[in-house]
């Protein structure tokens, strides 16, 4: 079985500091790992992903995220938060070695951006 | 380049009634996925489809839920006698079908409610 867990339902930042997203994982096999955010009313965007290769990926709108095997972890970051980055952020997984397509998702967390 | 669209957006229904939702994929894409997003929970994986074949309906419940994806024309998520726990945001994604590794890009949603 897989998982996901986003353990802080809110995150608090003002604008111009870093942010940060955190994400952790469970897969038997390979993870591949995705980051989305949903804008009220919205579908969800894809931002990034992490398949195999460098463990920093850089996404769209200045979004990163680096992925860490022995913490299981897929946290994303920004290094200058901007208001309108304000919106729910998901993270979501799949086992590479399965071959299912379906897509495992954290319960999202909330990111604010104060100006 | 027109992205995966969804119709309707909102959907009102009455218990017992049915309720169909559309969903075209991205142009050139050949698969597509329902998910399911309750409120203030990440999504939920119901069904994989590729054109006139279901591939995983593990996330279907097992009555009242059916889906379709045929040779021509949009994907079908159908929902026969719903009931108030249908009510629900119901995502499509597409992926072009091409590579194992592929993203899924989500529409906007069809926002049911049950009364």
């Amino acid at each position: 079985a897989q998982s996901v867990a986003q353990p802080e339902d809110q995150v608090n930042v003002a604008e111009g500091n870093p942010l940060t997203v955190k994400c952790t994982y469970s897969v038997s096999g390979n993870p591949y790992l995705f980051w989305y955010v949903q804008y009220p009313n919205r579908g969800l965007q894809f931002l990034l992903k992490y398949i195999t290769g460098d463990n920093l990926v850089k996404g769209s709108y200045g979004f990163e995220a680096e992925f860490n095997k022995s913490q299981t972890s897929f946290h994303l970051k920004k290094p200058s938060a901007l208001v309108s980055d304000s919106a729910l952020y998901f993270c979501a997984v799949r086992d590479g070695n399965t071959g299912r397509r379906a897509l495992t998702f954290g319960s999202g967390t909330r990111l604010q951006v104060q100006p | 380049n027109a992205g995966v669209m969804q119709n309707p957006r909102h959907l009102v229904r009455r218990r017992g009634q049915e309720a169909r939702l559309r969903c075209s994929p991205m142009k050139g894409h050949s698969h597509v996925y329902w998910y399911r997003q309750l409120p203030e929970e990440g999504l939920k994986f119901m069904v994989y489809l590729q054109k006139e074949n279901i591939i995983d309906e593990s996330g279907m419940p097992k009555e009242r839920f059916s889906a379709e994806f045929p040779k021509e024309g949009p994907s079908i998520l159908r929902i026969q006698q719903v009931v108030r726990g249908d009510s629900a945001a119901y995502f499509c994604a597409s992926s072009p079908g091409t590579g194992e590794q592929e993203t899924q890009y989500f529409g906007p949603g069809t926002r049911l409610l049950v009364l």
